[in-house]
């Protein structure tokens, strides 16, 4: 099974619509991101968590919220999705804990399209 | 703000060459470097981090060398194979936050 799991893999949702992404992982590690991919602009950070309490926004936090509701479990939602939130979105763990804590392992990652 | 970029955004090559993909960074105090891969429709898969005290990591028949002073990385594939095929990212994180910053990536094909 999957260290780092996403759902939905693929979703098709229409402008203004309230949508969520969820990420799960097993890993037992701490800290937990979001990023979307678009073409051509390689990955960039959504909002990212150092535990259940901490949540902080990154890049382009404009649009998102995350929800942290257990140590294993980082929520992605779009209050009001609009097309050019259309992309790729990837969840991602590390562990502070660990020598190498700042290395990150991803999730399969969801399609998402906002028509 | 932390711009890194990868050169050349495509590559392809014959099977069996040796090959370097580039990556460079605009601000050098960063924590480490993590080179990735992607297939298509899947998630990216950790290659190798170095950290910003290291100069290179070795995994198998890839190596990534790093120069800081400069802001520039390296990742080598020696002996190139079709399943090598994929695209290649670098992410550098920023000194004491844990921001990460990826480049756009290099696709490479390795042709049979």
């Amino acid at each position: 099974d999957a260290d780092v799991t996403q759902t939905p893999r693929n979703r098709i949702t229409k402008t203004g619509k309230r949508i969520m992404l969820e990420c799960s992982q097993t890993k037992g590690h701490d800290r937990m991101y979001w990023y979307r991919q678009d073409p051509g602009l390689g990955l960039r950070l959504i909002y990212y968590s150092f535990d259940v309490k901490d949540i902080n926004k990154g890049e382009i936090s404009d649009g998102y919220s995350v929800s942290r509701q257990a140590q294993a479990k980082f929520s992605l939602s779009l209050e009001s999705a609009i097309p050019n939130q259309t992309a790729l979105y990837f969840c991602a763990t590390s562990d502070s804990r660990l020598s190498s804590y700042n290395e990150q392992f991803f999730g399969p990652g969801t399609r998402l399209t906002v028509l | 703000k932390q711009e890194v970029t990868q050169i050349p955004a495509a590559l392809s090559v014959p099977e069996g060459e040796n090959l370097v993909l580039n990556c460079s960074f605009t601000d050098s105090a960063i924590y480490n470097l993590q080179w990735f891969r992607q297939d298509p429709g899947k998630g990216l898969t950790s290659l190798l981090l170095i950290q910003s005290s290291q100069r290179e990591q070795t995994s198998g028949r890839l190596n990534a060398s790093l120069d800081k002073s400069s802001g520039r990385s390296t990742l080598y594939i020696a002996a190139s194979q079709p399943g090598d095929s994929a695209t290649y990212l670098c992410a550098v994180r920023e000194d004491n936050f844990n921001k990460f910053y990826f480049g756009s990536g290099t696709k490479l094909n390795v042709k049979p």
